[in-house]
């Protein structure tokens, strides 16, 4: 079945401790991204990468870090979280300009 | 400025009832416009992508419209079920980057 997932679902962490979201998609797309999604604010780019080693600021790259160094894998990584970055995070793939899939989310609580 | 605008914020209609939801937007240079239906707490899911060329796209029960001359679009929702209670977001999409709005939340009620 064709799908991106992450992990972990659900994040309760503390200020400063260092954490990694995985993703990984199974279509062999070239496009992946993370999002936010805050309540009023809709989703926001994070990251994004165009292929394996290719990867750019979105609209709210602070505080986070990226890496492709595979096709399938986009892991976020936080490290030093702190409590304005609780939120529910989505990773996204798509090949060139077509329909993007979303990852089922990931709910981060930074205490 | 780039900028995708939803309305209405919210919209509370019976089971089986007919609904449009409007999108604007102020992006340039236009790629294609998407509408995504959420469920909450889970990642959207795509129900329509049209390109300029098109006036209309359907997915079922779900038809989009777009006029790129006044830069709108909507969603209509034919014969309403408790299902599609979720929120509908529209989505334009640049050469580089996808401009999201802020989405539509619909409940729909028995």
């Amino acid at each position: 079945e064709a799908q991106v997932t992450q992990n972990p679902r659900y994040l309760i962490t503390v200020t400063g401790k260092k954490l990694t979201v995985t993703c990984s998609q199974n279509m062999n797309h070239e496009y992946m991204s993370w999002y936010r999604q805050d309540p009023g604010l809709g989703l926001r780019q994070i990251y994004y990468s165009m292929n394996v080693e290719v990867t750019d600021k979105g609209d709210v790259p602070e505080g986070y870090k990226v890496s492709r160094k595979e096709k399938r894998n986009f892991p976020l990584i936080l490290e030093s979280p702190s409590p304005n970055q609780t939120s529910l995070y989505f990773c996204a793939s798509s090949s060139a300009y077509n329909e993007q899939f979303f990852g089922p989310g990931t709910r981060l609580t930074v205490l | 400025k780039n900028q995708v605008e939803q309305s209405p914020q919210s919209l509370i209609i019976l089971e089986g009832k007919n609904c449009t939801l409007q999108c604007n937007y102020t992006v340039s240079p236009f790629s294609n416009l998407r509408w995504y239906k959420q469920d909450t707490g889970r990642g959207p899911v795509s129900l329509t992508i049209m390109t300029f060329s098109e006036n209309t796209k359907s997915n079922g029960r779900y038809t989009a419209t777009l006029d790129a001359d006044t830069k709108q679009s909507s969603l209509h929702i034919t014969a309403s079920q408790l299902s599609d209670s979720a929120s509908y977001i529209c989505v334009v999409s640049r050469v580089d980057k996808l401009i999201f709005g802020t989405g539509t939340r619909l409940q729909v009620f028995p």
